[in-house]
C-alpha cells in the first residue's frame, strides 16, 4: 500500500467554521507533511511531522493549526480562515526525517480543495 | 540550500522527447537531485532521482553531467498523459527535513 488518503476531497467552509483535514498513510512513514498550494504555483511547505512531533512550522498562521495523533495519522484543524487561504492542500510523507543530501520519495495524497466563502 | 532553475514552460508533440535541464549551481556534494510530476489538482509523484551519470527507469532518465551543476530529465516518446508540471529538487530540498518545491517546468505535449 503506497497510499497517501485525504480526506475530504473538497470542502467548502464559511470564515467562521472550524474544519479539520485528515491525512492517513500505511506505509511505516515515520515523516509527515502538510502542504498549501494556490492554482499555478508550487506547493509551499507548511508543516513537517517527524516521529510525531512537529519540527518545521514555516510561520503558519495559528489559525491552522497541526495534530499528529499518532504515526499513520496526520490532521489540520482550520478555524477563522480567511478567502485567501482557499487553496489545494496536500498532505504526504516519507520514510524517515534524514539530513540534507539523504534519498527521499515522499508520497502525497490527492489534497483536499478547500474553498473559504 | 541549494536553488534550482527551470525552464517555465515546454510545449511538445506526442510521440517526441522531452528534455528539461534544471540548474542547480550551488549544489552540495552529499545532495541528490530529485524529480516529481503533477498533474491538475493532484500531488506530486515521485519520478527519478540520481546522484551523478545517468539513471533510468521505466518513466524517465536522468541525466547528470560531472559538475553537477544542472542535471536534464527526459521524457522519451511523450504521450498527451504527459502533460504535467515537472519539478526538480536538490538536496536539502529533497530530504525528508524540508522538501521545498521551486517553480516547476509546465509541459504541454500536442497531439
Amino acid at each position: 500500500d503506497t497510499e497517501v488518503t485525504q480526506t475530504p476531497k473538497h470542502l467548502v467552509m464559511g470564515m467562521t467554521n472550524k474544519k479539520s483535514l485528515k491525512c492517513e498513510q500505511h506505509m511505516g512513514h515515520r515523516a509527515m507533511y502538510w502542504y498549501k498550494q494556490k492554482a499555478k504555483k508550487p506547493p509551499e511547505l507548511m508543516f513537517v511531522y517527524s516521529y510525531e512531533k512537529l519540527s518545521i512550522n514555516e510561520s503558519v498562521p495559528s489559525r491552522f493549526s497541526p495534530e499528529c495523533p499518532n504515526s499513520s495519522l496526520l490532521n489540520l484543524h482550520l478555524h477563522a480562515l480567511q478567502p485567501e487561504d482557499s487553496a489545494l492542500y496536500l498532505c504526504a510523507s516519507s520514510q524517515d526525517f534524514q539530513g540534507a543530501g539523504s534519498r527521499t520519495e515522499a508520497f502525497f495524497g490527492q489534497g483536499t480543495r478547500l474553498t473559504v466563502v | 540550500l541549494a536553488k534550482t532553475t527551470q525552464p517555465i514552460s515546454m510545449d511538445s508533440y506526442e510521440g517526441q522527447e522531452v528534455n528539461i535541464t534544471c540548474s542547480h549551481n550551488n549544489i552540495a556534494t552529499n545532495d541528490y537531485i530529485t524529480w516529481y510530476q503533477q498533474f491538475p489538482s493532484q500531488g506530486p509523484r515521485f519520478i527519478i532521482q540520481g546522484y551523478k551519470t545517468k539513471v533510468t527507469n521505466e518513466v524517465a532518465s536522468l541525466f547528470i553531467p560531472a559538475d553537477r551543476k544542472s542535471s536534464t530529465l527526459s521524457l522519451p516518446r511523450v504521450s498527451l498523459s504527459d502533460t504535467a508540471v515537472y519539478y526538480c529538487l536538490v538536496g536539502a530540498e529533497a530530504a525528508g527535513n524540508k522538501l521545498t518545491f521551486g517553480g516547476g517546468t509546465r509541459v504541454l505535449v500536442k497531439p
